[in-house]
This record gives C-alpha cells, structure tokens and sequence, in this order.
C-alpha cells in the first residue's frame, strides 16, 4: 500500500519569498492534515480537512498561510510571504473518517529552510 | 500550551535495557496515541488506547494509561539500537473528531 506523499522533500527560500507544499493521502483517508513542526517540538495542527471541506484551521495564520483540497484527494499548502519563523518541517498525514478516532499516516515531510 | 507533556524530556540507556517514558495532560481524552519519529521512517503511529482501557500491549511496548491522574506511560522492554528516536504522546479530544494535540516530546537514545 502507498503511503503518504509530499513533495518537495526540501525548499530553502529567501524571506518574503511564496513556497508552496504538496500532499498526496492514502487511498481511500478522507481527513488530511498538514502540521507544522519546529525543531524540537511536537507537530501542530495548522489545518484539517474531511473530503474538501475544512474542520479546523484555529491555528493556522490566515494571514500568510492558505490550503486546499479541491477534490477531496491531494492538498497543497501555500505560504506567502514566508517569514524566518516559518522554517521547519511541514508534515501531511491522513486517516479514516468516522465515528471513533483513527491513528493518522505521515508523510515524510518538507524541511522548509527561511533565510 | 501543548495538551500533553512528556517526561523525560531526553533519555540514554544501554541496549537491552527497558525504557519508560511518561505523558501528562490537561483536559479529558476520548484516546490517546504513541508515535515515534527517526530520520529514517519518519512519524510513525505505535499504540493507540482508549479512555476506558487501563493497558495494552503491542510488541516489545506496553502503554498504560491513568485517567484519575491524566497520565500515560509508554514502556519499551529489552532496547535496541534501532529503538532510537523521539517519541510522541498525542491526545485526541472528542470521539470522531480525528484531531490530534501532540506533546514536546522525549528523546531516547539507545547505546550500543
């Protein structure tokens, strides 16, 4: 079974500068996440969908971030402009939908690198 | 803040050696979720258990969970090498919700 892709696996860009990540899910997961994992940290959720709809995106800094899924398949994410506190790990996952809680799949992620 | 904390936030053992690690939270959970993450495989989901579970098994780990105290504690027994990595306790909220908040973290070390 595939996993989770992401590409690109690295990005370095300047400030102000727009990046953009893509994520394609497992077959057949409806959620995707992506989150955001600074080094040393755990990952936090910046923004989740359901088919294409979003369910939450409280943490997501609408300012300069944006994502979307418009057939309810692959995702990107965008940021513009970047800024130095952006460089991290920006990690997709997915899981099942449903009535109880399922374990998610990760991607392996893109080292964002803000200089 | 982060839902759960782990503690330690850094262990080293020898290999062979068992490894505890712990996880606290604030507010009530519907389950709770062990991942680790290595250079090599990335974030990798371990164990899940429930609310109204007090323990389970899987492999050569054993997660326990208490929630009177809000704690859970993830056991790995007879450490290898390949054990080495940054685990993770995630909480999920609300049944169905799918959302999860992970912790800082600890960092196991295993020597050879």
């Amino acid at each position: 079974e595939a996993g989770v892709a992401q590409s690109p696996r690295y990005k370095i860009i300047e400030k102000r500068q727009s990046v953009a990540f893509w994520c394609n899910p497992i077959s057949g997961h409806a959620t995707l996440y992506w989150y955001q994992q600074i080094l040393g940290q755990g990952p936090k959720l910046l923004i989740q969908f359901q088919n294409n709809g979003v369910v939450d995106d409280s943490q997501l800094p609408k300012d300069r971030f944006s994502a979307e899924r418009l057939k309810g398949v692959d995702s990107t994410l965008k940021i513009q402009p970047a800024k130095l506190e952006d460089s991290a790990v920006y990690l997709c996952a997915s899981s099942f939908a449903g009535e109880r809680t399922y374990e998610q799949y990760f991607g392996p992620g893109t080292r964002l690198t803000v200089t | 803040s982060q839902q759960g904390e782990e503690d330690p936030q850094a262990l080293s053992i020898q290999e062979g050696e068992n490894a505890t690690m712990n996880c606290s939270y604030k507010t009530s959970i519907n389950n709770l979720q062990w991942y680790r993450q290595n250079s090599g495989r990335g974030l990798v989901h371990l164990i899940l258990i429930r609310s109204n579970e007090r323990e389970k098994h899987s492999g050569r780990l054993r997660v326990t969970l208490d929630t009177s105290k809000k704690s859970s504690s993830l056991l790995i027994t007879a450490s290898r090498a390949a054990d080495t990595a940054s685990y993770f306790c995630a909480t999920a909220l609300i049944q169905g919700a799918q959302k999860l908040v992970f912790g800082q973290g600890t960092r196991l070390t295993i020597n050879p």
